[in-house]
């Protein structure tokens, strides 16, 4: 079956501008989540969806904002880009009714560069 | 912030030697996962363990788990040049549907 699926593979975007991701989960797996992956920082939780809903949320400022559709695709976007949101973004998907027990499922990411 | 700790941070063997990564975390579990990263691309998902277990294997895989010291332990058997990859330990918090992820290993596996 297909895998995640992150789009763009690649982007450049200059400070202040908004940029949004996309992630299209493996089919009949409804939780998303996302996360940041820096140097400096390592792996860290942005905020999971499950069925449109926003179920949980990392320490990330307001500026980070996510949603979920009804196919459980999701985007996630970032306003007022600073130099320090260049990282490389990961979505993850899972079953949820056992992501425990399977796993999450990445995607291959979207690495943002803020010029 | 990251809760779990990696060690060693990198480590370099040869083919055919064994690999063994540490990971500790601070706080209880549901589980621990480990996922393999090649080159900045997706992680990959190799293996998980429950709070109630000790011990388990996939392959050339054996991870250990120890609640008491809050430790686990990857082991790769007998590696190849191929294992060569960034490994991520991962704990997902009891109550919660989040992995709070290490800064993670990086093996070298030379021919």
């Amino acid at each position: 079956k297909a895998g995640v699926t992150q789009t763009p593979r690649y982007l450049i975007k200059t400070r202040g501008q908004q940029v949004t991701l996309s992630c299209s989960p493996i089919s009949g797996h409804r939780s998303v989540s996302w996360y940041q992956q820096t140097p400096g920082q390592g792996l860290q939780f942005l905020f999971e969806y499950f069925s449109e809903t926003q179920r949980n949320k990392g320490n990330f400022p307001g500026r980070f904002s996510g949603r979920q559709f009804s196919n459980s695709r999701s985007e996630m976007n970032v306003s007022t880009l600073e130099l320090g949101d260049s990282a490389l973004y990961l979505c993850a998907s899972s079953t949820r009714q056992s992501p425990g027990r399977d796993g999450y499922t990445f995607g291959s990411g979207t690495r943002l560069t803020v010029v | 912030s990251q809760q779990g700790e990696e060690d060693p941070q990198a480590l370099s063997i040869q083919e055919g030697e064994n690999a063994t990564m540490n990971c500790s975390y601070k706080t209880s579990i549901n589980n621990l996962q480990w996922y393999r990263q090649n080159s900045g691309r997706g992680l990959v998902h190799l293996i998980l363990i429950r709070s109630n277990e000790r011990e388990k294997h996939s392959g050339r895989l054996r991870v250990t788990l120890d609640t008491s010291k809050k430790s686990s332990s990857l082991l790769i058997t007998a590696s190849r040049a191929a294992d060569t990859a960034s490994y991520f330990c991962a704990s997902m918090n009891s109550g919660y549907s989040t992995l709070t992820f290490g800064k993670g290993t990086m093996l070298l596996v030379s021919p």
